[in-house]
């Protein structure tokens, strides 16, 4: 059974600082990983998706990468600014299955 | 990339009534999903709405409780019923694109008094 798992489960920051936050999961046979934003009471805003052949992507000032036999992969958020300040949660497909599970999420502070 | 609209995006109910929730795509889409965020929590999938088929229902989750309806290939509906306070959730109509990509609605903020 696949579990996904978000470290730290809050962050906080000082504006301009480079930051990575991490996911694992338990079985490296997923399909995608996929990083969302959430910002309170709100939905789910996709920000990066990576397919399981797939070694890192970009959008801006993120970078995600995977690292699938390890069952890793990191968000990496360069000049954090306080529009950042949200909580991410990475989610992962498994092979063979459209079901979707998600980490509990990190919960990011940047201070102006 | 799919837009998706939810309709209410917030209500509060008294318990023991039931409460609607559409979810509304711009385009046409195989499968979609509907999930619950307890305050705190991340997403629990509630079940997936496929166009002329029943609903498939994760455990815990039951049709009498959540009645899901999928006339057409942009649009679902999700009741719940009989509220109590333990309902008191947001819930979220999702799509899946090519390549399993997923897409979020904005969400239903539902309070149980």
């Amino acid at each position: 059974k696949q579990e996904v798992t978000q470290i730290p489960a809050a962050l906080s920051v000082p504006e301009g600082e480079n930051l990575v936050l991490n996911c694992s999961f338990t079985d490296s046979a997923i399909y995608n990983l996929q990083w969302f934003r959430q910002d309170p009471g709100k939905g789910l805003t996709s920000l990066l998706l990576i397919q399981s052949s797939q070694r890192e992507q970009t959008s801006g000032r993120l970078n995600a990468s995977l690292d699938k036999s390890s069952g890793r992969s990191t968000l990496y958020i360069a000049a954090s600014q306080p529009g950042d300040s949200a909580t991410y949660l990475c989610a992962v497909s498994s092979t063979g299955g459209f079901k979707t599970i998600f980490g509990a999420g990190t919960r990011l502070f940047v201070k102006a | 990339s799919a837009v998706i609209s939810q309709k209410p995006s917030r209500d509060i109910c008294q318990r023991g009534t039931s409460l609607t929730i559409q979810c509304q795509v711009d385009s046409q889409v195989t499968m979609m999903f509907w999930y619950r965020q307890q305050p705190g929590q991340s997403l629990t999938l509630i079940a997936t709405a496929n166009q002329g088929s029943e609903a498939t229902y994760e455990s815990g989750f039951v049709i009498d409780k959540f009645p899901i309806s999928r006339p057409n290939l942009t649009f679902s509906t999700l009741t719940v019923s009989n509220m109590s306070p333990e309902d008191s959730s947001i819930y979220l109509c999702s799509v899946q694109l090519a390549g399993y990509e997923q897409y979020f609605g904005p969400g239903t903020r539902l309070t149980v008094t």
